[in-house]
């Protein structure tokens, strides 16, 4: 079963604006991460955020955790068109962390 | 090359038949992992090997599925008498770390199985 789940599942902006991009997992974690994936292939790494961090910062995107509540939102600021792409929210398994479970995305697009 | 290599990117079968999929990692990672998605739906787990060892099988669905990385590097993901719920992506990520759940997993770009 997915623990991660993302919410909205689509979402439809302007070029310049901002997106938004909420997970929500049910069992204690050390991390939770986020990927990108475009076209349905290959997933891409966009940040790690561990469990007594509140906020992590990578270029255009702000990531928040909020382990009380079990929450993490993804905010990509001044979007373009590139960003269009499949969001997804992933984190450990089991106490051995050895792997992911993911949500079943956001699906972001971006128009010109 | 520099990232995670999937070999076929397209695979068509047809029911009932065996098929191998191939993963070749990044160089020196120690952890592999196979994952399958179905459309519109994030990546599910399948199984996990750390070296040579499959650490992990519990995402395998049912005994027609079976993987190897008989060296540590290479791995093979192995269908039999596959059938049309089969039909999805098959992605394959891999690791430096032992702990893959606790680092970044880089995903090669997938096979597409169709089962006719």
């Amino acid at each position: 079963s997915q623990q991660g789940e993302e919410d909205p599942q689509a979402l439809s902006i302007q070029e310049g604006e901002n997106a938004t991009m909420n997970c929500s997992y049910k069992t204690s974690i050390n991390n939770l991460q986020w990927y990108r994936q475009n076209s349905g292939r290959g997933l891409v790494h966009l940040i790690l955020i561990r469990s007594n961090e509140r906020e992590k910062h990578s270029g255009r995107l702000r990531v928040t955790l909020d382990t009380s509540k079990k929450s993490s939102s993804l905010l990509i600021t001044a979007s373009r068109a590139a960003d269009t792409a499949s969001y997804f929210c992933a984190t450990p398994v089991n106490s051995g962390y050895s792997t992911l479970t993911f949500g079943k995305g956001t699906m972001l697009l971006v128009s010109p | 090359g520099a990232g995670v290599s999937q070999t076929p990117s397209n695979k068509v079968t047809e029911k009932g038949k065996y098929v191998e999929l191939r993963c070749d990692p990044i160089s020196g990672h120690t952890a592999l992992y196979w994952y399958r998605q179905s459309l519109g739906q994030g990546p599910e787990f399948l199984i996990y090997f750390q070296g040579t060892g499959a650490a992990d099988d519990s995402g395998l669905p049912n005994d027609r599925f079976f993987a190897v990385r008989p060296e540590g590097s290479v791995s093979t993901l192995k269908i039999q008498r596959t059938e049309r719920g089969d039909s999805a992506v098959y992605l394959c990520a891999s690791s430096p770390s032992r702990s893959g759940g606790n680092n970044e997993q880089f995903f090669g770009p997938g096979t597409r199985l169709t089962v006719l």
